[in-house]
């Protein structure tokens, strides 16, 4: 079974400009979610989708970010403008259902580095 | 609001030294209980999960983990460690109830170091 995947791996930008993240669950789960990793904490969901629906948002700082999972499989996150405070390592997971037990499968993350 | 909070930060131990982590969580209601580890360059994967039974779950390579209800605790053990635990681990905890979403709460880690 393919796990999810997620592209680029890295990504250098300047402060101001725009960047997109891309994610690709794993096949026929349902539920997938956005979380930020700054260097020396745990991840912070950002945003959930349940098919192509938003569930939770509460902490993504929508004057600058933005997530999109059009035909409820791979999703895009943006972030425009960026800024130095949103150097991180940005992860995708997935799980077949809502079911709180589900256990979360993380793809590899994107690297994001804001100079 | 639901926090989560790992007792050790930085964890360095010799080959077959037992190991405990700890792992305390802030919620007043039933939780779903998470180990995540993430091995050097590779990417965040379930060590071992509690949602509801027995309070001593055991996961993958070895470890286990168990859940004190009264101290709000999920702590990790190993009895004796490898130098291919060196990694990251990380507690997290889910609120369980069909109105909660099953967004995870994690820690802010603990990198664990094992000198051969």
């Amino acid at each position: 079974e393919a796990g999810v995947a997620q592209s680029p791996r890295y990504k250098i930008i300047e402060k101001r400009q725009s960047v997109a993240f891309w994610c690709n669950p794993i096949s026929g789960h349902a539920t997938l979610y956005w979380y930020q990793q700054i260097l020396g904490q745990g991840p912070k969901l950002l945003i959930q989708f349940q098919n192509n629906g938003v569930v939770d948002d509460s902490q993504l700082p929508k004057d600058r970010f933005s997530a999109e999972r059009l035909k409820g499989v791979d999703s895009t996150l943006k972030i425009q403008p960026a800024k130095l405070e949103d150097s991180a390592v940005y992860l995708c997971a997935s799980t077949p259902t809502r079911n709180r037990g589900d256990t979360q499968y993380f793809g590899p993350g994107t690297r994001l580095t804001v100079l | 609001a639901q926090s989560v909070s790992q007792h050790n930060h930085h964890v360095i131990l010799s080959e077959a030294a037992s190991l405990e982590l700890g792992c305390n969580y802030s919620y007043g209601g039933t939780v779903n209980l998470f180990w995540y580890v993430q091995y050097p360059g590779q990417h965040l994967q379930l060590l071992l999960k509690y949602f509801s039974g027995d309070p001593l779950v055991k996961g993958i390579k070895g470890f286990e983990a168990e859940f004190i209800k009264s101290k709000f605790s999920f702590n990790l053990r190993k009895p004796s460690v490898q130098w291919s635990d060196t990694a990251e681990y990380f507690c997290a905890v889910n609120a369980a109830g069909s109105s909660n979403t099953g967004k995870l709460i994690f820690g802010q880690g603990t990198t664990l170091q094992v000198k051969p």
